[in-house]
């Protein structure tokens, strides 16, 4: 069975620092992997997503993201953090084969909040 | 703002009554998702519609939930009767097919008295 491993459950940092965000995966086959931010009371927007290719995938609001099959991990990363940042972050995976259907199996979520 | 329409954005009722969500998806999407995300944690899939046909209902509980899409674009999806342990974000997202990237609605926020 396929799960997702967010292995912090907050993470506190300063405006303007870097942040990173870990996400572990278990999956029997080729995943397509994504990261999705959901604001207080709102509904989850796509940040960015992996298929397939450069393992370096770069996402909306200055995201990247880096996919180590090595490792089985798909950590989000940005170099300076905003206070509009703060947010749920939620790691998903979901089947690359197109028969198996595209059931998304979502991480427990990381908490950030931004100090100014 | 969400592409995808859901209403209501939140609902309070008593255990033991009805209720109804409604999703319309991004025009052309012909796979529609529910999902229920407890506070806390992270979404996990109801249902999931391929236009209007059920793909996967495995974690959708029959007994008290059900969902229809009939002609294949909006969706409502309900639960008669609520139990307290309904209280939940119910969130609907869309995407273009199979392993398209889903969009998400904002949710309905359910409680449950």
């Amino acid at each position: 069975a396929q799960s997702v491993t967010q292995p912090d459950i907050h993470i506190t940092v300063s405006e303007g620092a870097s942040l990173e965000l870990r996400c572990n995966y278990s999956y029997g086959a080729t995943p397509y992997l994504f990261w999705y931010v959901q604001s207080p009371g709102q509904g989850l927007q796509l940040l960015l997503k992996y298929f397939s290719g450069d393992t370096l995938v770069q996402g909306i609001k200055g995201f990247e993201a880096e996919f180590k099959r090595s490792q089985s991990s798909f950590n989000l990363r940005k170099p300076s953090v905003h206070w509009s940042d703060a947010a749920e972050y939620f790691c998903a995976v979901g089947p690359a084969r197109k028969a198996a259907g595209n059931k998304l199996t979502f991480g427990g979520g990381t908490r950030v909040l931004v100090k100014p | 703002e969400a592409e995808v329409a859901q209403s209501p954005r939140y609902k309070i009722t008593e255990k033991s009554q009805a209720v109804a969500f409604w999703c319309d998806p991004i025009s052309g999407h012909a796979t529609l998702y529910w999902y229920r995300q407890i506070l806390g944690q992270g979404p996990e899939l109801l249902v999931q519609f391929q236009d209007e046909s059920v793909v996967d209902d495995s974690q959708l509980p029959k007994d008290r939930f059900s969902a229809e899409r009939l002609k294949g674009v909006d969706s409502t999806l309900k639960i008669q009767p609520a139990e307290l342990g309904d209280s939940a974000m119910y969130l609907c997202a869309s995407s273009l097919g199979i392993n398209q990237p889903q969009h998400f609605g904002d949710g309905t926020r359910l409680s449950i008295l």
